[in-house]
């Protein structure tokens, strides 16, 4: 079983949708959780942290649930330049990151 | 802005030959990183450094070797390159050494081994 599992997609939505991405971990111990994006041929960036309470960024709302093990990223108002993919990261307090496959989003006009 | 900048875009080498991936960050990051970025496989981490002359293994460090001579500078080195190790490499900084903050990516460095 992966450390970081992802939903790999891909997710075909129109315009103005909502649509969620969830992420599963299996290290108990997993410290802080990342979503990054990556555009098709680029390097990934930092899209938000996921912190316990939730937190919201414009459209997008990040959650984590401890105890189940999983963070969720909510997209909503799909526009076109949403479409990439969406990196789930999870750091264990050993400074390590560990990057889930990815879940592909296509926003269609 | 940070800027990680990976020495090669694109390199195409033989099997059997030495590679060397270089990899400079300018924001006095602590940190630094590399991965391989593999379709159906994700990033998985090959090496990371959290000062100079420091190195740890990644997930997968058998057939990679590494150097940090300066703080700034990440070298990845393919001793006796093989087909298995055509992939991209993506070279990463964070601040803040054993801490797990934000990672910023070179543009990566695609590498074809024939």
């Amino acid at each position: 079983r992966k450390e970081v599992e992802q939903d790999p997609g891909p997710f075909n939505v129109p315009e103005g949708a909502t649509v969620a991405f969830n992420c599963t971990y299996s290290n108990s111990a997993s410290q802080s959780f990342f979503w990054y994006r990556q555009d098709c041929r680029k390097e990934p960036k930092l899209l938000m942290s996921v912190y316990s309470s939730g937190n919201e960024d414009g459209r997008f709302t990040a959650q984590l649930n401890r105890a189940s093990q999983y963070i969720s990223l909510l997209i909503r108002d799909s526009k076109l330049s949403d479409s990439a993919t969406y990196l789930c990261v999870v750091n264990t307090n050993a400074g390590k990151s560990t990057f889930g496959d990815g879940t592909t989003l296509t926003v269609k006009p | 802005d940070v800027k990680v900048t990976q020495s090669s875009r694109y390199l195409v080498k033989r099997t059997g030959e030495k590679v060397f991936l270089e990899c400079v960050q300018d924001m006095d990051h602590e940190n630094m990183f590399w991965y391989r970025q593999d379709p159906g496989l994700g990033l998985r981490l090959i090496y990371f450094s959290y000062d100079v002359k420091m190195k740890e293994k990644g997930d997968i460090p058998e057939g990679y070797s590494v150097s940090r001579e300066k703080k700034e500078r990440f070298s990845l080195i393919l001793e006796s390159a093989s087909t298995n190790q055509t992939s991209m490499y993506l070279c990463a900084s964070s601040w803040g050494t054993g801490r797990t903050g934000e990672l910023f990516f070179g543009e990566g460095s695609r590498l074809t081994v024939l």
